[in-house]
């Protein structure tokens, strides 16, 4: 099966720009994630849906950080203005409930770099 | 906050079994423990999940001990490929879609040619 697609692969702005992520979901899978992963670090959930409503969205920046998953599939992350503290990967996840468990798929991520 | 305690790093020969130990003291009774990998570069990748029995799969095996308050995550035969980074997670096991998956800073194993 196709995995989690993410684009760009990476992105380079600087300060104070607009920038936004876009990611494909394995197909039928109901819950998407953004993840925020600082080099050294583990990945930081910012925000999780399961189909199209927001589950957690405790850990986003709301003030800069907007997310949306129109329709249940593809989901866009917005980040406006940029600080240099958002250069980070940010990587997107969808799973599926698998019996006595769920199983996570990411993607490759985007890495960003803000100068 | 991440609920589990791992190593920082550990080193592994080549072709020998690796053994990752990851303490979750404070487990609770419906709490899975996960374990993904992330290799260089790339997203993190399931590996396997277990509640109470031992799981094997065709990438690891992962012994959980009867108390439920530690694990270890066995790769068999350990190749150069199985370099990465590797995160024990546990998480909550009634309603997936609205538990968080919380990743700390993991054990980052080297496999030694």
């Amino acid at each position: 099966e196709a995995g989690v697609a993410q684009s760009p692969r990476y992105k380079i702005i600087e300060k104070r720009q607009s920038v936004a992520f876009w990611c494909n979901p394995i197909s039928g899978h109901a819950t998407l994630y953004w993840y925020q992963q600082i080099l050294g670090q583990g990945p930081k959930l910012l925000i999780q849906f399961q189909n199209n409503g927001v589950v957690d969205d405790s850990q986003l920046p709301k003030d800069r950080f907007s997310a949306e998953r129109l329709k249940g599939v593809d989901s866009t992350l917005k980040i406006q203005p940029a600080k240099l503290e958002d250069s980070a990967v940010y990587l997107c996840a969808s799973s599926s409930i698998q019996g006595r468990g769920e199983k996570l798929f990411f993607g490759s991520g985007t890495q960003l770099s803000v100068l | 906050d991440a609920k589990t305690t791992q190593p920082p790093s550990m080193d592994c020969a080549e072709g020998r079994a690796a053994n990752l130990p990851c303490n979750h003291s404070t487990i609770s009774g419906n709490e899975y423990v996960y374990w993904y990998r992330q290799i260089h570069s790339q997203g993190p990748q399931y590996i396997i999940h277990g509640l109470k029995n031992n799981e094997t799969n065709e990438m690891a095996s992962l012994i959980i001990t009867e108390d439920r308050k530690s694990s270890t995550l066995i790769l068999p035969h350990a190749t150069l490929r199985d370099t990465a980074v590797y995160y024990c997670i546990v998480r909550g096991g009634t309603n997936f879609g609205n538990e968080k998956l919380t990743f700390g800073t993991g054990t980052r194993l080297t496999i030694i040619p």
